[in-house]
């Protein structure tokens, strides 16, 4: 049990750009999802995927982020048109798929949009 | 939809004292619910949950949470605070059944642990 894995950790960017960022699950997880927090907040559910289905978005998920996970293993976030709200941190987190079970997270991958 | 709330965004304790750290949540259906901790540049860890069976509930590094009903409470104790133990804490609750064990995350609450 390696854990949850992203990378980078640390992404500047400028306003505009494109940014992916991956994550690799804990291998016998099946759920994978993604979180953004910001700081002084909690962590706020973006997305999630069961296999390679993705299951779940929510709003705060805007048509300018897409996530996949194309084989069921390892997923990536991608942020088209990066914006100064953008800035977060983005957290992955892995489980199995029974009741009770607890969330793996990484320690994510911070976004810094200039 | 389910949520939590975190009553104190920052708590200050001395060193060997008691911790408490308050949580309530909305819920309509029986909940799971969750403390989470979170050190400086790291991921969230488990420290302990609540799934429907015993009510107070023992987690790692000395902390326990009960969880009662009546109160919609899950709050976070300790009985002896140390200073290892200042970190960031968040309650948390799980949508499952139907969300898929995708959880709800109050606002955290900053603990300081002072000499």
């Amino acid at each position: 049990d390696t854990g949850v894995s992203q990378d980078p950790r640390h992404k500047i960017t400028k306003r505009g750009q494109n940014v992916t960022f991956r994550c690799d699950p804990i291998s016998e997880h099946n759920r994978l999802y993604w979180y953004r927090q910001t700081l002084g907040q909690g962590p706020e559910f973006l997305t999630y995927f069961q296999n390679e289905a993705q299951l779940e978005k929510s709003r705060l998920l805007s048509d300018r982020f897409s996530a996949e996970r194309p084989k069921g293993s390892f997923s990536t976030l991608e942020i088209q048109r990066t914006e100064q709200g953008d800035s977060a941190m983005y957290l992955c987190a892995s489980s199995r798929d029974t009741p009770e079970e607890k969330l793996f997270f990484g320690s994510g991958t911070q976004l810094s949009v200039l | 939809a389910q949520s939590v709330t975190q009553l104190g965004s920052h708590v200050s304790v001395s060193e060997g004292a008691l911790v408490l750290l308050r949580c309530n949540y909305s819920s309509s259906v029986p909940p799971y619910l969750f403390w989470y901790v979170q050190y400086p540049n790291q991921g969230l860890q488990l420290l302990l949950k609540y799934t429907s069976a015993a009510t107070l509930v023992k987690g790692i590094n000395g902390f326990e949470a009960e969880f009662k009903k009546s109160e919609t409470s899950f709050h976070l104790t300790k009985p002896s605070a140390h200073m290892s133990d200042a970190a960031e804490y968040f309650c948390a609750v799980s949508e499952f059944p139907g969300g898929g064990n995708k959880l709800t995350f109050g606002t955290g609450t900053q603990l300081k642990v002072e000499l």
